[in-house]
This record gives C-alpha cells, structure tokens and sequence, in this order.
C-alpha cells in the first residue's frame, strides 16, 4: 500500500522569507502524480502545485515550487516570499490509477 | 466556473440514523471522488466513479456506506445506522480524466458529520 509520511506537523515561517515543507512516499509504481494541497482553517483544500513522476523537471507555481527526488522518493514544497495569506495546513497527496493517499499535513503558521 | 458543491455543509443527527449527502461536481467532470478527514488528519479515501461506474471502494468503507453516481453526474454518499466514530467531515472532489493526462482532483467545501 502506498503511505505518504509529513514529518513537520507545524512549521512557521516570517512573513518575506522562505520555508520548505517536506513530504516522502513509498510506491512501488513509476507512473503516478504528486500534489501539494492548501487547507485554510474552516475552509476548503485548493491545489497549490502537482508534480508528474516521469517529469524530472520540478514544477514551478509563482512563489511555490518543489523539489521532486524520484529516486529518492522525496517531494518537498517551497514557499518564497511568504505571505500572511499562506498560513494554512499543507497536505501532501500521492495519486495512481485515480486513487489517491494523503499525508496527515503540516500547519504553517507566517509569523509578520 | 462553478465548483464543487456539496450539501448539506453541516449535519447532526443522532447514532442510528441514516445520513444521505449529495455531491455536485464540476461540470463535464467525469470522474467523481469521495474522502473522509477526521481533525487533524489528512484525508482518507473512500470511493471514487468515472462517469456512473464506480470503480474502487476503500476497504474503510463498511457495509453501512453506499455510494452512488446515477447518469454521470452528481452523486450520493449514504451513511445506515451512524454511529459516532462517523463523525467527521466528508469530502468531494472532482477531475477531468483524460489518458495521459494529469488527473487533479478539485475538492469542494465538505460536509461535516457530527453524531450524537
């Protein structure tokens, strides 16, 4: 089965600076999709940025970008110039065959 | 572009009681997902259709639940005999399968479960 682990439950950056949110999977598949999603408190997930494993060109959203690691199974979100508006909980999703697995989140609190 | 929506957004009802909630995708979706996140958590998969076919079901998903997606387009997830471990927010989304394509679900508001 496919897990996707969060191993920052918090995190907190200072409004301007940059963070780095990081996310490892286990598949044993080499055709899938990554996905980082924002969840703002009482509101609902909306996709930041996804990521197709046979792409080894990391995607690139504005202020977010990743930095995907196949080999390593790795598949970390930073965020440049971070804003008030950014503090939300990030999830991190696995996807294959229209299945998807999510990680348990990390809540990024922007400090001003 | 209208979203997904889902309703109702919240429902309390008392332990043994059947729940239904609808889900509307986005228009010309084919493929209709649903999870289940409890606070805290990231969201689990339960069930997901493309088109009126529903082709997975999580082993999360007791007898109790059922979901269905008649002609395509919205669907129903029903919830027989609650009890109050279902508590918990259920979540829609929705993509536009295509071969070769990258499949992005897009997630609606959720509705929130609380049994008493």
């Amino acid at each position: 089965a496919q897990t996707v682990t969060q191993s920052q439950p918090e995190m907190s950056v200072q409004e301007a600076e940059t963070v780095t949110l990081s996310c490892t999977y286990d598949t044993s598949e080499s055709d899938y999709y990554l996905f980082w999603y924002k969840q703002p408190p009482s509101r609902q997930m909306i996709l930041v940025i996804r990521q197709e494993a046979y792409k080894q060109q990391n995607a690139t959203e504005n202020r977010f970008s990743v930095n995907f690691q196949k080999a390593a199974k790795s598949f970390s979100l930073k965020i440049s110039d971070s804003q008030l508006g950014d503090a939300a909980m990030y999830f991190c999703a696995y996807t294959n065959a229209g299945k998807s697995t999510f990680g348990d989140g990390t809540t990024l609190t922007v400090k001003p | 572009d209208t979203g997904v929506s889902q309703n109702p957004r919240h429902k309390i009802t008392k332990r043994g009681q059947n729940v239904t909630f609808r889900c509307d995708p986005i228009s010309e979706h084919n493929r209709l997902y649903w999870y289940r996140q409890t606070l805290g958590q990231g969201p689990e998969f339960l069930t997901y259709f493309q088109n009126e076919a529903q082709l997975e079901k999580s082993r999360l998903l007791s007898d109790r639940f059922s979901a269905e997606r008649p002609k395509g387009s919205f669907s129903t997830l029903e919830i027989q005999r609650t009890e109050q471990g279902d508590s918990a927010m259920y979540l829609c989304a929705s993509s536009p399968f295509r071969e070769g394509l990258t499949d992005t679900q897009y997630f609606g508001p959720g509705t929130r479960l609380t049994v008493l």
